[in-house]
């Protein structure tokens, strides 16, 4: 099983600071997903890479595939992306199959 | 559109009963999952099914029963032998794996589910 950190568990910014999630992952994966669970419970895929960087909007994802490690940064940050941020890598030597963090509660202030 | 639906979004039941989750995709996946979320917990998985007619157990299968009749359908059964069965469910479908999106899930809406 893999197993994942997330820090912070909770972090509360005010609107346009920068915001930074971190993951990190005990077994070498291939890919990695990033998921934003709103308070209504609905959960929405923001990210699924392997290398590099992706950025979508204002939010871009980055991994280190060699140091298992994984970052979610948000630009400008705004009230409405107060959610649950969730990490989550495969499962050891599965495809399909995801460890999912227990998420980053971000509270963005106006 | 394309998309997952869960119904309903809240189901309540009296102990003992059993109760049948539904759970919809027509974004043409062969892979469906059923997810169990607890407060303050991260998601943890009960069932999956790579195609019709096939399904294996995740980590918390028990109390709980699957089918998958038809590739756009994969319903929940939560039944009386499923100790604490109160929690949010979230089903979820990925396409085949590939190198660029590497089975990236959807997510439904979920259902939350309460024993009284």
């Amino acid at each position: 099983k893999n197993e994942v950190e997330q820090s912070p568990q909770n972090l509360t910014a005010q609107e346009g600071e920068f915001i930074t999630i971190n993951c990190s992952y005990s077994v070498g994966i291939s890919a990695l997903h990033w998921l934003q669970q709103h308070p209504g419970g609905g959960i929405v895929s923001l990210f699924m890479l392997s290398s590099g960087k992706k950025k979508h909007g204002r939010l871009i994802a980055t991994i280190n595939i060699q140091e298992k490690h994984s970052s979610l940064h948000i630009t400008a940050s705004h009230p409405r992306d107060s959610a649950v941020y969730i990490c989550a890598p495969p499962i050891s030597g599965s495809a399909r199959q995801l460890t999912f963090g227990s998420g980053t509660q971000l509270t963005v202030l106006p | 559109d394309g998309g997952i639906t869960q119904s309903p979004k809240y189901l309540f039941r009296k102990e003992g009963q059993n109760v049948t989750l539904s759970c919809e995709q027509n974004l043409n996946h062969d892979a469906m999952y059923w997810y169990r979320q607890d407060p303050g917990q991260g998601l943890r998985l009960i069932y999956y099914s790579q195609i019709v007619n096939d399904f294996q157990k995740g980590d918390i299968a028990e109390g709980y029963s699957v089918s998958r009749e038809k590739k756009e359908s994969f319903p929940l059964t939560v039944t009386s032998a499923q100790k604490n069965p109160t929690a949010f469910y979230l089903c979820a479908s990925s396409g085949l794996w590939d190198r660029v999106n590497y089975n990236e899930q959807f997510f439904g809406p979920g259902t939350r589910l309460t024993v009284l």
